[in-house]
């Protein structure tokens, strides 16, 4: 069964420090793997995509890591702002003619002043 | 250029009676798809639909949901004779083709059963 694994649960931390959220994965065959951002009560917005291929990408203060070896990958929050406060989704596509994903839980992020 | 459009935002139906819901997806987009989200959980693939056809329904209960997407108007989620269970955020998410990795969002409609 395809499952997506997110850690922490939840996680505070100060306004301007660095955060890094993890993601495992058994979806396969694999396809590609997103994290998205959902704000409460909002849809999720995409903030980054990577094929088997890539191992980094970067999206302004975020940059996302993963290594296909050991499906697993990483996000990382540089320079943290309170309006990062929010939920984040990892999300693996499965390599069918069609995409369906498969969704972790998110890690809850709450960004104080 | 407008984004994924839902509506109603939120919908409060007693058990039993008929809930409707409505997807505008992207200008351009033809690919539709439905998932919900229950307290506490992520996002569970519900329906992929394209334009009148339905193409793939494996995360649809077999009871009481339905779904379409006509030649015109928006995809609509249906869902009969509803219960306290059904009571979720449901998002719709469209892209351009199926090979467009990118699926945008919705704001969800958020059904409550009471």
């Amino acid at each position: 069964k395809n499952q997506v694994e997110q850690s922490p649960q939840s996680l505070i931390i100060l306004e301007g420090k660095n955060c890094t959220l993890q993601c495992n994965y058994t979806v396969s065959p694999f396809s590609n793997l997103r994290w998205y951002k959902q704000d409460t009560g909002r849809g999720p917005v995409s903030l980054t995509i990577m094929t088997f291929s890539e191992n980094t990408k970067s999206n302004g203060r975020y940059t996302a890591t993963l290594d296909a070896d050991t499906k697993q990958s990483s996000l990382h929050i540089t320079a943290s702002q309170l309006s990062d406060s929010a939920s984040y989704i990892c999300v693996v596509t499965e390599e069918s003619g069609y995409s369906t994903l498969t969704f972790g839980k998110g890690t809850m992020l709450l960004v104080s002043p | 250029n407008a984004g994924v459009m839902q509506n109603p935002r939120h919908l409060v139906r007693r058990r039993g009676q008929e809930a409707r819901l409505r997807c505008s997806p992207m200008k351009g987009h033809s690919h539709v798809y439905w998932y919900r989200q229950l307290p506490e959980e992520g996002l569970k693939f519900m329906v992929y639909l394209q334009k009148e056809n339905i193409i793939d329904e494996s995360g649809m209960p077999k009871e009481r949901f339905s779904a379409e997407f006509p030649k015109e108007g928006p995809s609509i989620l249906r869902i009969q004779q509803v219960v306290r269970g059904d009571s979720a955020a449901y998002f719709c998410a469209s892209s351009r083709t199926v090979d467009h990795y990118e699926q945008y969002f919705g704001p969800g409609t958020r059904l409550t059963v009471t």
